[in-house]
């Protein structure tokens, strides 16, 4: 079963605009990752962030955690349209090596 | 390109045949992980190795088997297709075996290109 789930499962919007996602997860975690699919081709990873960090910034990217809600969000600022892809929270459960992915948010910029 | 190199890219088959995907890590990293992803099922964990070693399984069915050779590459075996296993096959590695309880260290994950499995 899935770990995460991601929040909206898609969202539309224009250049220029911000875009956010929210992940939510069900268990005790070690870190969180975010990881982006453009359609058909192999994730690529985002941004970390661990369980003892609240926010974390990378370029236009911005990461949350809160481990209380068991919940995280993605903040991309100033979105192009090579931004289109889905995103997906991925977490490392303290008990296991293995990293469980979210359902993923389908993302798509508009010129 | 990631360094993750997966073999074939597409292959189409028939109800009942058994196919094998391959996969080399990128350069210096010890485990590897494989990943199914279809439309109905999102991306599902099957199995990771590290160095040779079986580490943790996921939804692996019985009919799926995998393993890790000495040189570090990876094949994932898939017997007695059935229809619902079309699907994305993605391998990822990385140079951690995880981090357990630990902070230290991070286990991100560098995927491949993915095999496309059709049964047709």
């Amino acid at each position: 079963s899935q770990q995460g789930e991601e929040d909206p499962q898609a969202l539309s919007i224009q250049e220029g605009e911000n875009a956010t996602m929210n992940c939510s997860y069900k268990t005790s975690i070690n870190n969180l990752q975010w990881y982006r699919q453009n359609s058909g081709r192999g994730l690529v990873h985002l941004i970390l962030i661990r369980s003892n960090e609240r926010e974390k910034h990378s370029g236009r990217l911005r990461v949350t955690l809160d481990t209380s809600k068991k919940s995280s969000s993605l903040l991309i600022t100033a979105s192009r349209a090579a931004d289109t892809a889905s995103y997906f929270c991925a977490t490392l459960d303290t008990g296991f090596q293995k990293l469980v992915f979210g359902t993923g948010t389908r993302l798509l910029v508009s010129p | 390109d990631s360094g993750v190199t997966q073999t074939p890219k597409h292959l189409i088959t028939a109800t009942g045949q058994r196919v094998t995907l391959r996969c080399s890590p990128r350069s210096g990293d010890l485990s590897v992980y494989w990943y199914q992803q279809s439309l109905d099922q999102g991306l599902q964990f099957l199995i990771q190795y590290y160095n040779g070693e079986e580490r943790a399984k996921g939804n692996i069915l019985e009919r799926f088997s995998a393993q890790q050779f000495p040189d570090l590459h990876s094949e994932l075996n898939l017997s007695s297709l059935e229809l619902g296993d079309s699907a994305l096959y993605f391998c990822a590695s990385s140079s951690l075996l995880g981090t357990g309880t630990s902070l230290s260290g991070a286990n991100v994950l560098t995927f491949g290109a993915g095999s496309r499995l059709t049964v047709l």
